[in-house]
């Protein structure tokens, strides 16, 4: 089975400050890792993705995530928060035949 | 060209109604998507076809039926819907990869109101 869990519904940060978006999976396998960001009224875009070569992920626009197989975990985090980056994020797994999205983590970035 | 394009940007009708959402890549992908999105809601799977040929039909209803005209095109007809399926409907694409989930790459979605 698979499962993704996104810890914080709603995250609120400054602008200019660090901004983590929590995520946690679950798979009999390993599997891969996605995160994608979607602005209202839009499509999702891809930040970044994982697929086992290397645990630190880089990503679009300054977002990078690391993958803790120990901690089961997929944080997506980035140095400083603009205010642009305010929107939903969805962690996704992607397996055989099989997609999982987490309920999505609004960010708020306050001026 | 890396983009998804979807028409019509938004559609209203009735539950008597028959509509066609559309939806266009260009990047040579051979699988398609289809999701609903209801508000504040994650996307949910629809249908996806890999290489023309549905290949996952999550349970949706027969009111709704997908068709894949070439690899370049995905069409979702719709007739007699309810109030209840008024949602963004998203289109994505992707390299085809034996089944497996890899990277989307996502339309701006068609709004879809039933009265």
């Amino acid at each position: 089975a698979q499962s993704v869990t996104q810890l914080d519904s709603h995250v609120s940060v400054s602008e200019g400050t660090p901004v983590l978006l929590r995520c946690n999976y679950s798979s009999s396998y390993s599997p891969s890792l996605f995160w994608y960001v979607q602005h209202p009224n839009k499509g999702l875009q891809l930040l970044l993705k994982y697929t086992s070569a290397a645990t630190l992920v880089k990503g679009i626009n300054g977002f990078e995530a690391e993958f803790k197989k120990s901690e089961t975990s997929f944080h997506l985090t980035k140095p400083s928060a603009h205010m642009s980056d305010a929107a939903e994020y969805f962690c996704v797994s992607g397996g055989y035949q099989k997609v999982t999205f987490g309920t999505g983590t609004k960010l708020q970035v306050i001026p | 060209d890396t983009e998804v394009t979807q028409t019509p940007k938004h559609l209203v009708m009735g539950m008597t109604n028959k509509k066609s959402l559309k939806c266009e890549q260009h990047m040579g992908h051979r699988a398609m998507y289809w999701y609903k999105q209801k508000a504040k809601k994650p996307p949910e799977l629809m249908f996806v076809y890999s290489y023309e040929k549905l290949s996952i039909n999550e349970s949706v209803p027969s009111r709704f039926s997908p068709e894949c005209p070439n690899s370049s095109l995905l069409n979702l007809h719709l007739h007699a819907l309810q109030p209840e399926d008024s949602a963004l409907y998203l289109c994505a694409s992707s390299q085809d990869s034996s089944g497996n989930f890899d990277e989307q790459f996502f339309g701006p979605g068609t709004r879809l109101t039933v009265l």
